[in-house]
């Protein structure tokens, strides 16, 4: 089945130790993104990939980085991970199928199951 | 811009009896509206989509949702709670960002407990 892959599950890390989260996808979705989602709240996009075109948004810090090599994978990385890091990081992806020119925000997003992590 | 509140932030009800979670929206245009359920410790499933089709929308394991521009509302309902339904719903409405993407905004997401 095609679908969104994010590995791993559970991530634990130290505080201020780098850190590297992946995700991959077997649907040939040329959009990518990554959300924070901390206890209890809602999901809080960081940044997206649009093809190779990186967008981050204007709020996230610019402890986390992220890299997408080819249209399979995308990776997110917290530089130096702080106590307040620790959240759910979902990644999803999106079909344009519109067109960057025509889009209607219609394209649903496809999430993977998550990396919970952990910040000693 | 968009917006999007859950009215209720935990919903209670007996196993067998009907579900509403409650969703309203705002929206300058025509927007694209998604329930999306998640269980504990896992990623975000999409139940239901709508996307000025028709306006009541049937989706996975039994949910639909039913478009109201007049009340701006697009609620979720199930005709009879399961045990397995119990989890996080987030409603989302997508909002089309001037030069390409479409940004999900959720609202706070909506707590479902099924008792037996």
């Amino acid at each position: 089945d095609a679908m969104v892959i994010q590995n791993p599950r559970y991530q634990v890390t130290q505080f201020g130790k780098p850190v590297t989260l992946s995700c991959s996808q077997t649907l040939n979705h040329n959009v990518m993104y990554w959300y924070q989602q901390k206890s209890s709240q809602a999901p809080k996009l960081l940044f997206h990939y649009y093809d190779k075109d990186f967008n981050n948004e204007a709020d996230t810090p610019d402890n986390f980085q992220s890299r997408r090599p080819n249209t399979s994978f995308c990776f997110l990385d917290i530089r130096s991970p702080g106590l307040g890091d620790a959240a759910m990081y979902l990644c999803a992806t999106s079909r344009d199928s519109a067109g960057r020119a025509n889009r209607r925000g219609t394209d649903t997003q496809y999430f993977g199951p998550g990396t919970r992590l952990t910040v000693l | 811009a968009q917006s999007v509140t859950q009215l209720d932030s935990h919903v209670s009800v007996s196993e067998g009896t009907p579900v509403l979670l409650r969703c309203n929206y705002s929206s300058s245009y025509s927007p694209s509206l998604f329930w999306y359920v998640q269980h504990p410790n896992k990623g975000l499933q999409l139940l239901l989509k709508y996307t000025s089709a028709a306006t009541l929308v049937k989706g996975i394991n039994g949910f639909e949702a039913e478009f109201k521009k007049s009340e701006t509302s697009f609620h979720l309902t199930k005709p009879s709670a399961h045990m397995s339904d119990a989890a996080e719903y987030f409603c989302v409405v997508s909002d089309l960002i001037s030069g390409g993407y479409n940004k999900l905004i959720f609202g706070a997401g909506t707590r479902l407990a099924v008792h037996p």
